[in-house]
């Protein structure tokens, strides 16, 4: 068990529907990263969050966005839903930020989207 | 630009064999970090080791070992006598250290099986 958790773990829903995706760091890290894992694109990096703030993005489409509360929880709301956006959702946190890689990322389970 | 080409695609090997997981990697960076994470079939990414572009040293751990070569951006990972619970999908992954928040850079993952 990573310490990671995300919820929840499977998520059906139809096309031009909104989701919202919760992911709880573990205790004491400050950044959370979302990645995006589809057949087609294989492992993305979506977006970074440390202690509040966005730190970096990836290839993310205006579609999605995401936030990190003050309790460091932080949820990706995935919004207009097309087909093309069923894919495993994983959140990952570390202990820093800072833009240094030496924080190792430690992931959760993923949420499993399914648009119809 | 920064890639990770994990070429093989599928292995299967036979219970107690050795297998060797390639990676190659290209940056422009001098300082960077890379990454090897597990996906059982469970689905969930575990992290298995972290390689600073400092340290040539190659690791040993149990029956896995990492062969880290800074002269032909590799990081190849093998796995010693192979054991059925070694099956999954294994991602070799880059981090750079000074900009991009620390994002990783994934390859397209190897899948392994190991039969008994």
């Amino acid at each position: 068990d990573s310490g990671v958790t995300q919820t929840p773990k499977h998520l059906i829903t139809a096309t031009g529907q909104r989701v919202t995706l919760r992911c709880s760091p573990r205790s004491g890290d400050l950044s959370v990263y979302w990645y995006q894992q589809s057949l087609d694109q294989g492992l993305q990096f979506l977006i970074h969050y440390y202690n509040g703030e966005e730190r970096a993005k990836g290839n993310i489409l205006e579609r999605f966005s995401a936030q990190q509360f003050p309790d460091l929880h932080s949820e990706l709301n995935l919004s207009s839903l097309e087909l093309g956006d069923s894919a495993l959702y994983f959140c990952a946190s570390s202990v820093g930020a800072s833009g240094k890689g030496e924080n190792i990322q430690y992931f959760g389970a993923g949420t499993r989207l399914s648009v119809l | 630009a920064q890639k990770v080409t994990q070429a093989q695609t599928e292995i299967s090997v036979v219970e107690k064999e050795d297998v060797t997981l390639d990676c190659v990697y290209e940056t422009r960076d001098t300082t960077y970090y890379l990454f090897w994470y597990k996906q059982p079939p469970s689905g969930e990414l575990v992290f298995l080791i972290r390689r600073n572009s400092f340290d040539e040293q190659n690791e040993i751990s149990g029956r896995y070992s990492w062969n880290f070569q800074k002269s032909t951006s590799s990081f190849n990972f093998t796995i010693t006598a192979s054991q059925v619970v070694d099956s999954a999908v294994y991602f070799c992954a880059l981090s750079p250290i000074y900009n991009q928040g620390g994002k990783l850079i994934f390859g397209q993952g190897t899948e392994l099986s190991v039969k008994p």
